[in-house]
């Protein structure tokens, strides 16, 4: 069972170039959100989603923009990456819309920006 | 400004013995606290959580005490395994901890615990 799967695991970007990280999911979840990791940092909410067709900004949202198009797929779009964008990036799903149901999470992608 | 502090970066135990992680918190909201476990190179995985209506939650080698007056939670793992050196992750939820109108998740950084065999 393939659970939350992020396509790509690496990246490696150059200043101002345009990427797009996908995240699935085959869990019928409803709820998708996209986090990033940063050293001395907590896991930290870009963006999530409560169902298809709809978004919501999390903590940190500025530079990015996602699409959750189909209920399975929720896309995190960086326009022009920058340097404060080189991060761990994880996706993740839930069955429901408040914090206590627990996420299932895929393995992040690694993204570096030069 | 950490709303979830765990100030051991690193725990190191015996394989057979108990480990305790700990985990602090500063906001009075927050009614909701989860475990998570990250190998290298995965994503966090859920472990165990707890309410702030019970004082611990108990599943199987995994039990997760809460001490509201001092907003202190642990995490007891008795007998710990060689495969239970990880990432452990802290992270609770509140009323009015949202982004936008849902709740969100408060993350701590993190303890590595090491278990030696």
């Amino acid at each position: 069972n393939a659970g939350v799967t992020q396509t790509p695991k690496f990246r490696v970007l150059k200043t101002g170039q345009s990427m797009t990280l996908l995240c699935a999911q085959d869990m019928n979840h409803e709820y998708m959100y996209w986090y990033r990791q940063d050293p001395g940092m907590g896991l930290r909410l870009i963006h999530y989603s409560v169902g298809e067709g709809t978004t919501a900004k999390g903590e940190v949202p500025d530079g990015y923009n996602v699409s959750r198009l189909k209920k399975q797929n929720f896309l995190l779009g960086l326009e022009s990456a920058a340097p404060s964008q080189t991060s761990v990036y994880f996706c993740a799903s839930s069955t429901g819309g408040y914090s206590n149901q627990p996420q299932h999470f895929g393995d992040g992608t690694r993204l570096s920006i030069l | 400004d950490q709303q979830v502090k765990q100030n051991s970066p690193s725990l190191s135990v015996q394989e057979g013995r108990i480990s305790i992680l700990n985990c602090d918190y500063t906001n009075s909201m927050f009614d909701y606290f989860l475990w998570y476990k990250k190998y290298p190179a995965e994503g966090p995985t859920f472990l165990i959580s707890i309410s702030s209506i019970k004082d611990k939650n108990e599943d199987g080698r995994f039990t997760v005490f809460l001490n509201k007056s001092a907003k202190h939670l642990s995490l007891h793992i008795v007998p710990s395994q060689p495969g239970d050196s990880a990432v452990y992750f802290c992270a609770a939820s509140g009323e009015g901890v949202n982004a936008g109108n849902n709740r969100k998740l408060i993350w701590g950084l993190g303890t590595s615990l090491a278990v030696n065999p």
